[in-house]
């Protein structure tokens, strides 16, 4: 069975740090995305990352796919405010099916 | 990409009743799905809504309770059935595009 496991869970950032968000799943996959979710919205998609070694950046979020580790990272440069929210990797186990890590909900104090 | 609606947004119901939700694409797609996020919490795959067959259910999600319509490939929907206070949620649908799933805005369910 899949699991994707995200790391912290929670996390309090000053603006202009930078931090990095972990994704860990169980089983082989080379399939993986991001989503952002504010609070009483749905998801937004981030980035999808189809490749061993895969790299998407977009404004102040890098995503990286290492599929040997089974790990995914989500790097945030010089944090903003307007970055608050929660992150969520995702697994494709080649069904089709999403398997959805814990999420990380990020808080950049001003 | 692909833009996803749902209705209702949120609805108050009463235990024992049942509640549809609909779920529209707004382009063809051959994939749709049906999750369950409890309030602060991660997403739930409940089931795979296949056009012209019946939905493939995850562990723990059965037919009788959440029965599921894929009448054409822009369309689903999911009934809550037999509802109890336990089935409080946010219900998503989301739909497989351009490599990526998009999702609807959610429907939020409160069971009384």
């Amino acid at each position: 069975e899949l699991k994707v496991e995200q790391n912290p869970l929670f996390l309090s950032m000053q603006e202009g740090k930078n931090y990095t968000i972990y994704c860990n799943y169980s089983t082989t996959s080379d399939r993986l995305y991001w989503y952002r979710q504010d609070p009483g919205k749905s998801l937004e998609s981030l980035f999808v990352l189809l490749s061993n070694g895969a790299v998407k950046q977009e404004g102040r979020l890098m995503a990286s796919l290492d599929t040997k580790a089974r790990l995914s990272t989500l790097h945030i440069t010089a944090a903003v405010h307007d970055l608050s929210a929660t992150y969520f990797c995702a697994v494709d186990d080649y069904t089709y099916k999403y398997i959805f890590g814990t999420g990380t909900r990020l808080k950049v104090l001003a | 990409s692909a833009v996803i609606s749902q209705k209702p947004s949120r609805d108050i119901c009463q235990r024992g009743t049942s509640l549809t939700i609909q779920c529209q694409v707004d382009s063809q797609v051959t994939m749709m799905f049906w999750y369950r996020q409890q309030p602060g919490q991660s997403l739930t795959l409940i089931a795979t809504a296949n056009q012209g067959s019946e939905a493939t259910y995850e562990s723990g999600f059965v037919i009788d309770k959440f029965p599921i319509s894929r009448p054409n490939l822009t369309f689903s929907t999911l009934t809550v059935s037999n509802m109890s206070p336990e089935d409080s949620s946010i219900y998503l649908c989301s739909a497989n595009a351009a490599d990526t799933q998009y999702f609807g805005p959610g429907t939020r369910l409160t069971v009384l």
